[in-house]
């Protein structure tokens, strides 16, 4: 099946510092892939739809200047978290979506980030 | 936008017994609910989806049933195991584009 992988799986970091997390498809062509953030306990909130080859879209509330996305081939796209602060501590999960079975998401295993 | 509620937000059963989860969402042209099962830690795992041009699908254990006109679907896991304590995640999405979540349910299945 299809295999999404996300790294760093955990990272760590002083405040101010930024985090790159990449998702990557493995076995398939992702034309679009989905950034979304978990915090415990809760529901996965989408926060922006990054398609390759052009800038990604943000769901309202979501700072683009401080989450910089970037779908640079069929197969990558990266999340920066600029100028991290203990707030932007949590479960950032990844998705991407078959170019040839555009319904199904497949997710990434996650990132969990704390900021110190 | 789409919204969507999911209920109940924790939910105990005994093992061999049923379990039902019930979700609603809000725009009509949403046409593709899938259903996702997501361990503690781990990634969320497509267990079943519907699209709206069927009402049911089974698989197993695990059936789903859409309601188009009221705007509900539900999941069904008959028979639970143990192994079926998670949450469970419903979400809407018109067919290509992004999904919305519920608020997701923890289910235990006691031994």
């Amino acid at each position: 099946g299809a295999v999404v992988s996300q790294h760093p799986s955990r990272v760590i970091c002083k405040s101010g510092t930024s985090v790159k997390i990449e998702c990557r498809s493995l076995d398939f062509q992702a034309t679009t892939m989905f950034w979304y953030r978990q915090f415990p306990k809760q529901s996965l909130m989408l926060m922006a739809t990054s398609n390759e080859g052009s800038k990604a879209t943000y769901e309202q509330g979501v700072e683009k200047d401080k989450f910089l996305i970037n779908h640079a081939s069929l197969t990558l796209s990266t999340l920066t978290v600029t100028s991290a602060h203990p707030e932007d501590s949590s479960f950032y999960i990844c998705s991407a979506r078959d170019a040839f079975s555009p319904d199904t998401q497949y997710f990434g295993p996650g990132t969990r980030l704390t900021v110190l | 936008g789409e919204n969507v509620e999911q209920h109940p937000s924790t939910l105990s059963v005994q093992e061999g017994d049923s379990a039902v989860i019930k979700c609603t969402y809000s725009d009509s042209a949403s046409n593709y609910f899938p259903w996702y099962k997501q361990e503690l830690g781990k990634r969320p795992q497509l267990i079943i989806d519907i699209r709206s041009n069927v009402g049911e699908k089974k698989d197993q254990r695990i059936a789903v049933t859409l309601n188009k006109t009221a705007k509900h679907f539900s999941l069904h896991i008959t028979e639970t195991q143990p192994e079926d304590s998670a949450v469970y995640f419903c979400a809407a999405s018109l067919s290509g584009n992004q999904f919305y979540f519920g608020t997701g349910t923890s289910l235990t299945v006691i031994p």
